[in-house]
């Protein structure tokens, strides 16, 4: 594929309704990430993937947050009970593999506002 | 918390002109990477430089590292107005595997 893509680019909702954050990484790359970024702030790590190792999923704000990836390939980002302040850019990225040195490659985002 | 810090957080320039923006970072790292982020897109990575690196060059972009102070600085020379966007540094420390990334500068170019 040419790049990480995310679906939907945009997504309103109402506050206490669930919503699904798709990501397809770029096809070869083991390591995959999700982070959240709120208006005029840096990146905020929310979960990581590599292979078929378990997920450290040491950033997730809360269990309202969770993740999946299915076949080490595609990986959604589930949200339940919305909140406003979950209203952010999220944003997944993938790489090679698991090394810090290795390049991400970003999608460009999923911007979630909750009414 | 943040690890590494962009400074400043917001520059204005005149096209031509040079734009220079530091990282400043709190553990020992293993390496720091600089991203570009343009209004609407998603991140672009731009240069990593090692720990063990002390400058990097890419094209109009020179990379510059100071373990000993803890910072990086990012220099753009003879800017454009494509230039225009925030910039990120990342680090990665120890064992970790996820980059950790400022709040980022916001550089306007004025053509």
């Amino acid at each position: 594929g040419a790049g990480v893509s995310q679906s939907p680019s945009n997504k309103v909702t109402e506050k206490g309704k669930d919503v699904e954050l798709r990501c397809d990484p770029i096809s070869g790359h083991t390591a995959l990430y999700w982070y959240r970024q709120s208006l005029g702030q840096g990146l905020e790590f929310l979960i990581y993937f590599q292979g078929n190792s378990a997920p450290d999923k040491s950033g997730l704000p809360s269990d309202r947050f969770s993740a999946e990836r299915t076949g080490g390939s595609v990986s959604t980002l589930t949200i339940q009970r919305t909140q406003q302040e979950d209203s952010a850019v999220y944003l997944c990225a993938s790489s090679l593999s698991r090394s810090s040195y290795n390049e991400q490659f970003f999608g460009p985002g999923t911007r979630l506002t909750v009414l | 918390s943040q690890q590494g810090e962009e400074d400043p957080q917001a520059l204005s320039i005149q096209e031509g002109e040079n734009a220079t923006m530091n990282c400043s970072y709190k553990t020992s790292i293993n390496n720091l990477q600089w991203y570009r982020q343009n209004s609407g897109r998603g991140l672009v990575h731009l240069i990593l430089i090692r720990s063990n690196e002390r400058e990097k060059h890419s094209g109009r972009l020179r990379v510059t590292l100071d373990t000993s102070k803890k910072s990086s600085s990012l220099l753009i020379t003879a800017s454009r107005a494509a230039d225009t966007a925030s910039y990120f540094c990342a680090t990665a420390s120890g064992g970790s595997y996820i980059p950790t990334f400022g709040r980022g500068t916001s550089l306007i170019v004025h053509p």
